[in-house]
């Protein structure tokens, strides 16, 4: 079973430009997160789907980070313009989960992520 | 809201020694208690998870963990370490409601010397 893909695995890019991520989740699994780890941190949750539904983006900064999952498969985060503190790992996950009512002891599964260098 | 404390932030351990990695939590809610390891270069994956019943759980590559409600605790084990679960760890923590965010530790660096 193929695992969860993300491009690019690095990106360089200088402050105030613009920048995206891709991800594609593991094949029927409806629920896709976006998390963002800064260097000496946990994973911090910064957007979760439930097929093309936005389940929870109250810590996404909205003023500059988006992203999409129009068909309900691969997703795209993007940020415009960058900062310097947006350096960090950027992971996907996905789970199984069909619905928001189903509960949350389901796993998660990651990708192996992309570095964002901002200069 | 919830939290997760993960008390050590390097462990360095000899190879065939015992480890512990400790991890308390607080939150409003019941929760579900989860262990991930992620090695260099590579996205985080699924240890061990405790959902309910016995408090003690096993997990994959030797490691177990004991859910203690009362101290609001979720300390992992290995009874002896190898070279290779030199890694990152992290404890999180899921609310029980529905949505179900979930919340991580900052993580204990794993060092095993030969």
């Amino acid at each position: 079973e193929a695992g969860v893909a993300q491009s690019p695995r690095y990106k360089i890019i200088e402050k105030r430009q613009s920048v995206a991520f891709w991800c594609n989740p593991i094949s029927g699994h409806a629920t896709l997160y976006w998390y963002q780890q800064i260097l000496g941190q946990g994973p911090k949750l910064l957007i979760q789907f439930q097929n093309n539904g936005v389940v929870d983006d109250s810590q996404l900064p909205k003023d500059r980070f988006s992203a999409e999952r129009l068909k309900g498969v691969d997703s795209t985060l993007k940020i415009q313009p960058a900062k310097l503190e947006d350096s960090a790992v950027y992971l996907c996950a996905s789970s199984f989960r069909q619905s928001p009512l189903a509960g949350s002891t389901d796993t998660q599964y990651f990708g192996p992520g992309t570095r964002l260098t901002v200069l | 809201a919830q939290s997760v404390t993960q008390l050590d932030s390097q462990v360095p351990v000899f190879e065939e020694a015992p480890v512990e990695l400790r991890c308390n939590y607080s939150s409003s809610v019941s929760v579900y208690l989860f262990w991930y390891v992620q090695y260099p270069n590579q996205g985080l994956q699924l240890l061990l998870k405790y959902l309910s019943g016995s408090t003690l759980v096993k997990g994959i590559n030797g490691f177990e963990a004991e859910f203690n409600k009362s101290q609001t605790s979720f300390h992992l084990r290995k009874p002896s370490v190898h070279i290779s679960d030199t890694a990152e760890y992290f404890c999180a923590v899921r609310g029980n409601t529905n949505a179900g965010k979930s919340t991580f530790g900052d993580g204990t660096t794993l060092t095993v010397k030969p």
